[in-house]
């Protein structure tokens, strides 16, 4: 069984630029959810897909969108760089049927700079 | 809002010290409690409580819900240099379809 896997592990981009992170969730889970975590954070939710469609958003705004793929793979993309941009961004994926009431398990993140 | 506090912020102790860590939460319709370990990338998952007063444990360390107070503990014994990590606590969102966490603990653990 393998575990989640992200893509790039580190990335630096300058303000404007636009940005596309890649997940893999691991075997069997259906459910895939994205976080982004500043330096002395813990962890925010930026949305999450279930089958291929959003299914629930946290506070951030539209620049931040996803997608998530038939094998259940994802992407985060943002666009319109911004400084306050640069953090870890975690993948985080579950196994089907209720996702709250299981474990989430996170990859190893992608280290996004914003020069 | 639902939201989730975690104290200390941060603590050193020396190797076989024994912690605890506290987590204290607000959230509409509880389901569960997690705690996970973070030592430079990825959080790595630790326990999962959805019942009052049972203890979880894992080898040195351990867990336990409290539902009517609303906080969790997180007690490791006899600390290695290797429990060096941030320890973070999340809870489900009312709907269930996100994790809330706090900000975490960062404990050092000195030989």
């Amino acid at each position: 069984e393998t575990g989640v896997t992200q893509s790039p592990t580190h990335l630096i981009k300058t303000r404007g630029q636009q940005v596309t992170l890649r997940c893999s969730s691991q075997s069997g889970h259906n459910t895939v959810s994205w976080y982004q975590q500043a330096l002395g954070q813990g962890p925010q939710f930026i949305f999450q897909y279930y089958r291929e469609e959003e299914n629930g958003r946290g506070n951030f705004p539209p620049r931040f969108s996803g997608l998530q793929f038939p094998n259940y793979s994802s992407e985060l993309n943002v666009n319109a760089l911004e400084l306050d941009d640069s953090a870890l961004y975690l993948c985080a994926s579950s196994s089907p049927g209720l996702a709250s009431v299981n474990e989430q398990f996170f990859g190893p993140g992608t280290r996004l700079t914003v020069l | 809002e639902d939201k989730v506090v975690q104290s200390p912020l941060s603590l050193v102790v020396h190797e076989g010290d024994t912690v605890t860590l506290n987590c204290s939460y607000e959230v509409t319709n509880f389901r569960s409690l997690l705690w996970y370990k973070q030592e430079k990338k990825a959080p790595t998952f630790l326990f999962m409580l959805t019942s009052s007063g049972i203890e979880k444990k894992s080898g040195r360390l351990s867990s336990i819900l409290d539902k009517k107070e609303l906080f969790s503990i997180l007690n490791i014994t006899a600390t290695q240099t290797g429990d060096s990590a941030i320890y973070l606590c999340a809870v489900w969102d009312q709907a269930g379809t996100a994790l809330i966490f706090g900000k975490g603990t960062t404990l050092s653990v000195s030989s």
